[in-house]
């Protein structure tokens, strides 16, 4: 299995709901990531979790809470979120500690907030 | 911040043209520039890692070269074809644990049949 799996596909929300978007690999990789991704600009790192740890945060608002249950899975809990935060929500692993290392990537999660 | 450049944004051309485009960056802190295709609503699709100043890549038809002292790296595609047609993302890390990336804004290509 060397692949990224991300659910769902889509999901629209209003501002008061909570919702989550769920990441899944099976290579047994030990560093995770998340990322946005808006319209005409690049994917912008959110969180990267290393052995199941949170280890970077990029000073994303509070709305936006990651969990790494285990070393497979990877949610991101959504709760109040704004108009603005609509965007694609990308989830990437990858296996090592080499710079040549690649990261794999999941389609993504369309999301809109009404 | 780190400033990724990706030139042209966008690119259409015929069937059978070969065709390429630039990746910019700071040439300070140099670690790997990596370079992934991105089909719509498909997963982004690593094509290349390079680290060594004047690495040239190649995968079938799509090959990559490096300049690590001035800062670029250029993707080209020979004898394009309808598949092709994706966004073509550059990549680059700079260092630290965590392997962060920091993205270009891609080049959107479209191949005309």
């Amino acid at each position: 299995d060397t692949e990224v799996t991300q659910t769902p596909k889509h999901l629209v929300m209003g501002m008061t709901n909570k919702k989550s978007l769920k990441c899944e690999q099976h290579m047994g990789h030990r560093a995770m990531y998340w990322y946005k991704q808006k319209a005409k600009k690049p994917p912008e790192l959110m969180f990267v979790y290393s052995y199941e740890k949170l280890s970077i945060n990029e000073s994303v608002p509070s709305r936006f809470s990651p969990e790494c249950p285990n070393s497979s899975l990877l949610n991101l809990h959504l709760h109040a979120l704004q108009p603005e935060d609509s965007a694609l929500y990308l989830c990437a692993s990858r296996p090592g500690s080499l710079s040549t290392d690649t990261q794999y990537f999941g389609p993504g999660t369309r999301l809109t907030v009404l | 911040i780190l400033n990724v450049e990706q030139s042209p944004q966008s690119l259409h051309v015929q069937e059978g043209d070969s065709t390429n485009f630039t990746c910019s960056f700071p040439s300070s802190n140099f670690y790997a520039l990596h370079w992934y295709r991105w089909e719509t609503a498909k997963s982004p699709e690593a094509l290349f890692v390079m680290t060594l100043n004047g690495d040239e890549k190649k995968k079938g038809r799509i090959s990559a070269t490096l300049n690590t002292k001035e800062g670029y790296s250029y993707l080209y595609i020979k004898g394009s074809q309808p598949e092709d047609s994706a966004t073509y993302l550059c990549a680059l890390y700079s260092g630290g644990s965590n392997y962060k990336l920091t993205f270009g804004k891609g080049t959107l290509l479209t191949v005309n049949p």
